[in-house]
């Protein structure tokens, strides 16, 4: 398996603008997070899926950000419309969960900046 | 309000010695504890965990320990390699198998 795949590596936008971030979990898990990356506050959770299902979205900072999972490989994150602020690294996970070890598997991340 | 927190945010050591890396939490239910690893422009990588119903976890050079009491782990890298520099992240979850993360730690090992 080729692991997490996210896309792009790197984007750079206006503010305002709508961004949408893209991540391909590995085949046959059942859990996928994402996570955005701060200075301040490490790897901060946005959002849980299991099953395709959002089971927590807490995280998401405000109404600007949505997170969708139509079926078990593909998730997108949007911000629209995007503020300087959401200037971060966005990492995708997915796991195997219900077994007991809730290693998660990390994509190598987008680097969004907004400008 | 962070619920597991890297107080450090840097430390160095020198190669062939020990790097102790700390992290605290604040929720007692946690259940599980995991270190990453992060090398700069790559997604962090697991590096080893711990359960709950245990106060030590070890794999090669790499030992965990949980303190349930004190609500405090730490991980041991001895012998410390310059390989080793990375930036370290602990984190916890609670049945739901939600990885909650600390800020990070990074280390430096030096010749």
């Amino acid at each position: 398996d080729a692991g997490v795949i996210q896309s792009p590596r790197h984007e750079v936008t206006e503010m305002g603008q709508e961004v949408t971030l893209r991540c391909k979990p590995i085949s046959g898990h059942n859990s996928l997070f994402w996570y955005r990356q701060t200075m301040m506050r490490g790897l901060e959770l946005l959002i849980y899926f299991n099953n395709n299902v959002p089971i927590d979205d807490s995280g998401m900072p405000e109404d600007r950000f949505s997170a969708k999972m139509p079926n078990a490989s593909f998730s997108t994150l949007k911000i629209q419309p995007s503020e300087p602020r959401d200037s971060a690294v966005y990492f995708c996970a997915s796991s195997l969960t219900g077994q007991g070890n809730t290693e998660a598997f990390f994509g190598q991340g987008t680097r969004l900046t907004v400008v | 309000d962070q619920q597991v927190k890297q107080n450090s945010p840097s430390l160095s050591v020198q190669e062939g010695r020990i790097s102790i890396l700390n992290c605290d939490y604040t929720n007692s239910m946690f259940d599980y504890f995991l270190w990453y690893k992060k090398y700069p422009a790559e997604g962090p990588t697991f590096l080893i965990s711990i359960s709950s119903i245990k106060d030590k976890n070890e794999d090669g050079r790499f030992t965990v320990f949980l303190n349930k009491s004190a609500k405090h782990l730490s991980l041991h890298i001895v012998p410390s390699q310059p390989g080793d520099s990375a930036v370290y992240f602990c984190a916890a979850s609670l049945n739901t198998d939600k990885l909650i993360f600390g800020t990070g730690t990074r280390l430096q090992v030096f010749p």
